[in-house]
């Protein structure tokens, strides 16, 4: 059975760093992409990134370009994403979801809530 | 960057009855990489749809997906309880250039 199991939520303030995990199981890690999606009431959903463990391709929408960092370690079948200094506007939920191609997700993970506030 | 329009925000129906959601693109989009999502509450978003018309694995035949260039639609002939959600379209133009629908709510009449 495919999963993506994602770090549990977290709270932080404004200027701190930090970094949410996504393990992959039950289908080869290496071999699909894992993309980054945030959920807000105000915007939806948005994409955010992806990357392809097998060598680390990454790319980027250009609103989060520069923003934030995705990385993945394919030796323990997990994917990154990580801020180095939150803003209160990065408060929401965030995504990790496969894909074959990059054109679509087919599973998700259960989403990790960030709330970054003073 | 490719703006996807739904409508109605929201569809206020009974079980049993047909679930009729539209997608529009500012653009075409192409090669029909087009892709729907249902969204339950507290839940994350499950794939139903993909390449316009292509159901998922383990997708009940009452969804189906149509349309191409800039007009897809997604229909659900028979609405099961389970089906009460919000649901999303997306557009993959290129990786980088992916955008999302701002959702349409079925909802229970």
């Amino acid at each position: 059975e495919v999963q993506l199991v994602q770090s549990g939520a977290e709270v932080k303030k404004p200027g701190e760093s930090l970094k949410i995990s996504c393990k992959g199981s039950g289908y080869s890690f290496n071999t699909y992409w894992i993309g980054w999606v945030r959920q807000t009431p105000g915007k939806g959903l948005e994409w955010m990134g992806i990357i392809y463990p097998g060598d680390s391709d990454t790319r980027y929408s250009p609103s989060f370009q520069g923003q934030v960092t995705i990385s993945a370690d394919k030796s323990i079948s997990t994917a990154y994403l990580q801020w180095s200094s939150l803003k209160a506007s990065d408060t929401a939920m965030y995504y990790c979801a496969r894909s074959y191609d990059t054109s679509y997700f087919d599973y998700w993970g259960q989403g990790t809530l960030v709330t970054v506030s003073s | 960057e490719i703006v996807l329009t739904q409508s109605p925000g929201t569809l206020s129906l009974s079980p049993g009855e047909r679930a009729t959601l539209s997608c529009r693109a500012s653009q075409s989009v192409s090669g029909s990489y087009l892709a729907w999502y249902q969204q339950k509450r507290g839940q994350a978003p499950r794939l139903l749809i993909y390449g316009a018309s292509s159901r998922a694995t383990g997708i009940p035949d009452r969804f189906s997906g149509s349309g191409s260039g800039t007009d897809f639609t997604l229909t659900i002939s028979r609405l099961e309880p389970e089906d009460f959600a919000v649901y999303y379209c997306q557009q993959f133009l290129g990786s980088s250039r992916v955008t999302f629908g701002q959702g349409t709510k079925v909802e229970i009449k």
